[in-house]
């Protein structure tokens, strides 16, 4: 079973600066995808960015990079130039390639504030 | 133009009560999935429906009975509601296969006093 592990309960930073949020992950699978899920106060799960396991590159999406070592098994999530609009629970979640049985496992979260 | 929504958004009700949660997607997904937030905010998979066909059933107490009537709705239907059944319902749907991002609705506050 993949296990998904987020060190960081809770962080925050002023805003304009960057802040890198941690995850790692357990698996023996070789083919899979990680996701980082953004929770707003609205309630509603918004996917922040998505990266392949097969891909070296680092997905990026505006101010939000990742930083995935693979061998570490780890993928984390940067923000540059944070906005007070970022301040939310961010989720990191793996899927394995499963063809039809595809599901999320999550981590427990990161609450981030961002400070005016 | 809501892609994944979920009714009621708000759910109060007395244990040992039965209700159901509906959602209903426009995306044209053929996977649909019902998630659980507790109140410590961990996200665990319950079920998931491909194509109405039930994949995937986490452990879950037989008091929750989901019903997929065609691809595009999935509900949840709970019997004997428990104080621990407290948490949001979230619903979801993806394209199976393609292993992009599941779209989720904005979830279902279930309080059970």
């Amino acid at each position: 079973a993949q296990t998904v592990t987020q060190s960081q309960p809770e962080m925050s930073v002023q805003e304009a600066e960057t802040v890198t949020l941690s995850c790692t992950y357990d698996t023996s699978e070789s083919n899979y995808y990680l996701f980082w899920y953004k929770q707003p106060p609205s309630r509603q799960m918004i996917l922040v960015i998505r990266q392949e396991a097969y891909k070296q590159q680092n997905a990026t999406e505006n101010r939000f990079s990742v930083n995935f070592q693979k061998a570490a098994k780890s993928f984390s999530l940067k923000i540059s130039d944070s906005q007070l609009g970022d301040t939310a629970m961010y989720f990191c979640a793996f899927m394995k390639q499963n063809f039809g049985n595809e599901k999320l496992t999550f981590g427990t979260g990161t609450r981030l504030t961002i400070i005016p | 133009d809501t892609a994944v929504s979920q009714t009621p958004k708000y759910l109060v009700t007395q244990m040992g009560n039965d209700k159901s949660i509906k959602c209903e997607q426009n995306l044209g997904h053929d996977t649909m999935y019902w998630y659980k937030q507790d109140s410590k905010k961990f996200l665990k998979i319950m079920f998931s429906y491909n194509n109405k066909e039930l994949i995937i059933n986490e452990t879950v107490p037989n008091r929750f009975s989901p019903k997929s009537p065609d691809k595009a709705h999935l509900n949840l239907h709970i019997n004997s509601l428990e104080l621990g059944d407290s948490a949001v319902y979230f619903c979801a749907s993806s394209q199976s296969n393609r292993f992009t991002e599941a779209f989720f609705g904005q979830g279902t506050r279930l309080t059970v006093v």
